[in-house]
């Protein structure tokens, strides 16, 4: 069975230094993997998603992630925080034959300083 | 832009009260899902959906929650009765593939006192 796990629930970074929000993923098959965010009082939102295309993939709000099938990880990373960063991070993967769910990890809350 | 509509987005109930949760997912995804959302536990899968059939329930309490989809347009959550540990924010998300990912609604906020 697929699994992700997200290392570090809580990650606090000054505004304009870089963010790396790390994610590590378990599966038999090659993956679908995901990142969503989630604002306060907010449903989850799509940040990005690697479906076997390219391994660098590029997000919404600047965020990019890159696929490293050696290391099994799937780490979310943008160069430079802003405030409006600060939410909940979700990483989900599934597999890549039929509709089965997404598996979520636990969730990274980022914490951006002024 | 398409979203998922989920009602209502706070709900305040007491201790035995059946609660209903509705989802419009989107025109078009023929797979919905619910989960739940706690502190403790994280994102949890509920109950899905694929052409308003039901896949899998496994993680719904049987004996108080059912899940429904009327027709494409409505699915449906439901908790008798309700109890305190119930208190969660439930979410309802649609897809047209899983592999193209989730559309989520804002959520149903329940708490059961």
């Amino acid at each position: 069975a697929q699994s992700v796990t997200q290392l570090g629930s809580h990650v606090s970074v000054s505004e304009g230094a870089l963010v790396l929000l790390r994610c590590n993923y378990s599966s038999s098959v090659p993956p679908y993997l995901f990142w969503y965010v989630q604002y306060p009082n907010q449903g989850l939102q799509l940040l990005l998603k690697y479906t076997s295309a390219a391994t660098l993939v590029k997000g919404i709000n600047g965020f990019e992630a890159e696929f490293k099938k050696s290391e099994t990880s799937f780490h979310l990373t943008k160069p430079s925080a802003h405030m409006s960063d600060a939410a909940e991070y979700f990483c989900a993967v599934t597999l890549n034959s039929g509709n089965t769910p997404l598996v979520f990890g636990k969730g990274t809350r980022l914490s951006v300083i002024a | 832009d398409a979203r998922v509509t989920q009602t209502p987005r706070h709900k305040v109930t007491e201790m035995g009260q059946e609660v209903t949760m509705r989802c419009q997912p989107i025109l078009g995804h023929n797979t919905v899902f619910w989960y739940r959302q706690t502190m403790m536990q994280g994102l949890e899968l509920l109950a899905y959906f694929r052409n308003r059939a039901p896949l899998d329930d496994s993680g719904m309490p049987k004996d108080r929650f059912s899940a429904e989809m009327p027709d494409a347009t409505l699915a449906t959550l439901k908790i008798q009765p309700s109890e305190p540990r119930d208190s969660a924010v439930y979410f309802c998300a649609s897809a047209f593939e899983t592999s193209y990912g989730y559309t989520f609604g804002s959520g149903t906020r329940l708490t059961v006192v």
